[in-house]
């Protein structure tokens, strides 16, 4: 079974450009969520999808957004890109409607984000 | 909400040793435990997970972890390092519907 997909691994952008990622979960994983890593804040959670709806938001500016298709493909973008934007963007999926009371997630490998 | 503590930020250990990285929590009930771990470079791999049942849940890679509830505690343990497992670890909790990650372990095996 493939793992969770992300693309592309390796990106670089300009301050004020907006970027968009894409995720495709494992199949059969109707939930994906979304976390920003950085050195300095560690792992912070972004948004959750589960049936093409945002069930969890994390505490994030309006720039950063997400959608998920009816395939459970996700992706998500932000706008107005800052230097603070640089980061490990990663993806995960999991079964079910309550992926964090019960089951697992898994993550994909990340989307490296340089803004310069 | 829940929240974790990993006290350790760096550990270092010689290859064949045994280890130990702690990781506290904070939550009302007894939440969703995991252990992951990251590579440089790559996303996080699950090491293991307790939802129910026995406290002493056995992983991938010969890790284990014990929940000790009186404690609040959710500590990763392997008897002996291989200097693969250099890496870094995290603890997260699940709960309320939210996921919580610890701020993670960094872990240096010495040859």
């Amino acid at each position: 079974k493939a793992g969770v997909t992300q693309t592309p691994r390796y990106l670089i952008k300009t301050r004020g450009q907006q970027v968009t990622l894409s995720c495709s979960p494992i199949s059969g994983h109707r939930s994906v969520s979304w976390y920003q890593q950085t050195p300095g804040q560690g792992l912070q959670f972004l948004f959750e999808y589960f049936s093409e709806t945002q069930r969890n938001k994390g505490n994030f500016p309006g720039r950063f957004s997400g959608r998920q298709f009816s395939n459970s493909r996700s992706e998500m973008n932000v706008s107005t890109l800052e230097l603070g934007d640089s980061a490990l963007y990663l993806c995960a999926s999991s079964q079910g409607q309550a992926p964090y009371s019960g089951n697992t997630i898994y993550f994909g490998e990340g989307s490296w984000l340089t803004v310069v | 909400a829940q929240s974790v503590t990993q006290p350790d930020i760096h550990i270092t250990v010689s290859e064949g040793a045994s280890l130990e990285l702690r990781c506290n929590y904070s939550y009302g009930a007894t939440p969703y435990l995991f252990w992951y771990v990251q590579s440089p470079g790559q996303g996080l791999q699950l090491l293991l997970k307790y939802f129910s049942g026995d406290t002493l849940v056995q992983g991938i890679k010969g890790f284990e972890a014990e929940f000790k509830r009186s404690q609040s505690s959710f500590n990763l343990r392997k008897p002996s390092v291989h200097w693969s497992d250099a890496a870094e670890y995290f603890c997260a909790v699940g709960a309320d519907n939210d996921m919580r990650f610890g701020a993670g372990t960094r872990l240096t095996v010495k040859p």
